[in-house]
């Protein structure tokens, strides 16, 4: 089944600086990669996602590459800003049941 | 209504109690999936459904913890004998299908005392 790895667990940045979070997978057949931003108290909603079929997926200060044969994708937030400060989980679709597989969680923090 | 509904928001039960947790899914969606998230971690797999049927219900961690879709649409997640280590925030979310976005509920906050 697939194994989803996430790192750092913290990180913090100067505002106006990009962050980078990165994630590893173990299913090879998986296909699609959402990121979620949790917000203190709040539910995990969808920032960005990509499919297999693209290298890379850009939503205005937010984008995602993926590298299907080192099984690796990455989250890039730039010219961060304090509302940015959340905790992002990555995730993969286990291809045999479809079923949902987060990481562990990145806990960023925008400085002013 | 407009999105993924969970009930109660918060329970707070005695140990060894019985425990239903209560998810409304988006209209339409077929997928729907449990997770439990503790303090500081991630959404960790409990079972997920797909139609009427749990496609995977590996993520359950012991019998005492049973999940039922009987129409396909609303969902409860039910815990028996409860414990202390079954504190925690129960999320609910559900999709279209696979690979496709999965919206979340705002979780039930869990906690055995």
């Amino acid at each position: 089944g697939e194994n989803v790895e996430q790192h750092p667990s913290t990180l913090s940045v100067q505002e106006g600086d990009s962050a980078v979070i990165k994630c590893t997978y173990s299913d090879s057949a998986s296909n699609y990669f959402p990121w979620y931003k949790q917000e203190l108290g709040k539910r995990p909603q969808l920032i960005i996602d990509i499919r297999s079929n693209v290298g890379e997926k850009k939503d205005q200060r937010i984008a995602v590459t993926l590298n299907k044969t080192a099984k690796h994708f990455s989250l890039h937030i730039t010219e961060t800003q304090p509302e940015d400060s959340a905790v992002y989980f990555c995730a993969g679709v286990d291809d045999s049941s479809y079923k949902l597989i987060f990481g562990s969680g990145t806990r960023l923090l925008v400085r002013p | 209504g407009a999105g993924v509904s969970q009930t109660p928001s918060n329970k707070v039960t005695e140990k060894g109690k019985y425990v239903e947790l209560r998810c409304d899914p988006i209209s339409g969606h077929t997928a729907l999936y449990w997770y439990r998230q503790s303090l500081g971690q991630g959404p960790e797999f409990l079972i997920y459904f797909q139609g009427t049927g749990a496609a995977d219900d590996s993520g359950l961690p012991n019998d005492r913890f049973f999940a039922v879709r009987p129409e396909g649409s609303v969902s409860t997640l039910k815990i028996q004998r409860t414990e202390r280590g079954d504190s925690a925030v129960y999320l609910c979310a559900s999709s279209l299908g696979s690979n496709t976005e999965a919206f979340f509920g705002q979780g039930t906050r869990l906690t055995v005392v």
